[in-house]
């Protein structure tokens, strides 16, 4: 079963902090993974996406890396800000045509001053 | 630059009363478009996708149908709401295709409708 399980279901830290957001996935065939930023009561944005070949891959203080063989993605957040508070959400693409991705169920970060 | 647009904002129903929701995109033409549903604390849940007028795909059974009357108009209807359709409604947009680059999706502002 196609699955998107993303940990810890929430997290605070102080602003300024680095943090560190896990996604595991068990979907076939791979097409790529995007994380998503969802600020409350909005609609997710995308911040990276990353294909079978790619690693790493940074946008400004946020970089996700992959590893194909274990399934693993993690999005690294550096000197976070308040307005990184956020719901962050894994989202795996199989190879097919756009209706085939599989959602996480969201890290919800809280950034506290 | 494309956008787009999802009225209403916010929505409190009674149970048994019709809805509807409807969702608009600019600036670009064909495109693939979802409803998606987020209930408080799961992941979102495809609803429905059309990749073209008049054709919808369903992804799941439920009290909710879609429309596409026009090639950048999506709607979400419900002859009659239910408690359990509370939720957050997504609509999205993509580019018609395959590939990487034609399944990223474009998330519009949301509706959260509140069921009594």
């Amino acid at each position: 079963k196609n699955q998107v399980e993303q940990s810890p279901q929430s997290l605070i830290i102080l602003e300024g902090k680095n943090c560190t957001l896990q996604c595991n996935y068990t979907v076939s065939p791979f097409s790529n993974l995007r994380w998503y930023k969802q600020d409350t009561g909005r609609g997710p944005v995308s911040l990276t996406i990353m294909t079978f070949s790619e690693n790493t891959k940074s946008n400004g203080r946020y970089t996700a890396t992959l590893d194909a063989d274990t399934k693993q993605s993690s999005l690294h957040i550096t000197a976070s800000q308040l307005s990184d508070s956020a719901s962050y959400i894994c989202v795996v693409s199989a190879s097919q045509a756009g209706t085939a991705l599989i959602f996480g169920k969201g890290t919800t970060l809280s950034v506290s001053s | 630059s494309q956008t787009i647009h999802q009225w209403p904002a916010t929505l409190v129903q009674p149970v048994g009363s019709p809805l509807s929701l409807e969702c608009t995109v600019e600036g670009t033409s064909n495109p693939n478009l979802y409803w998606y549903r987020q209930a408080a604390g799961r992941g979102l849940q495809l609803l429905f996708y059309s990749v073209g007028i008049g054709q919808i795909s369903s992804e799941v059974p439920q009290n909710l149908s879609a429309s596409r009357p026009q090639d950048r108009q999506f709607i979400l209807s419900s002859k009659k709401l239910l408690l359990s359709d509370s939720g957050f409604y997504l609509c999205a947009w993509s580019v018609l295709g395959r590939g990487s680059r034609h399944n990223e999706q474009f998330f519009g502002p949301g509706t959260r409708l509140t069921v009594l």
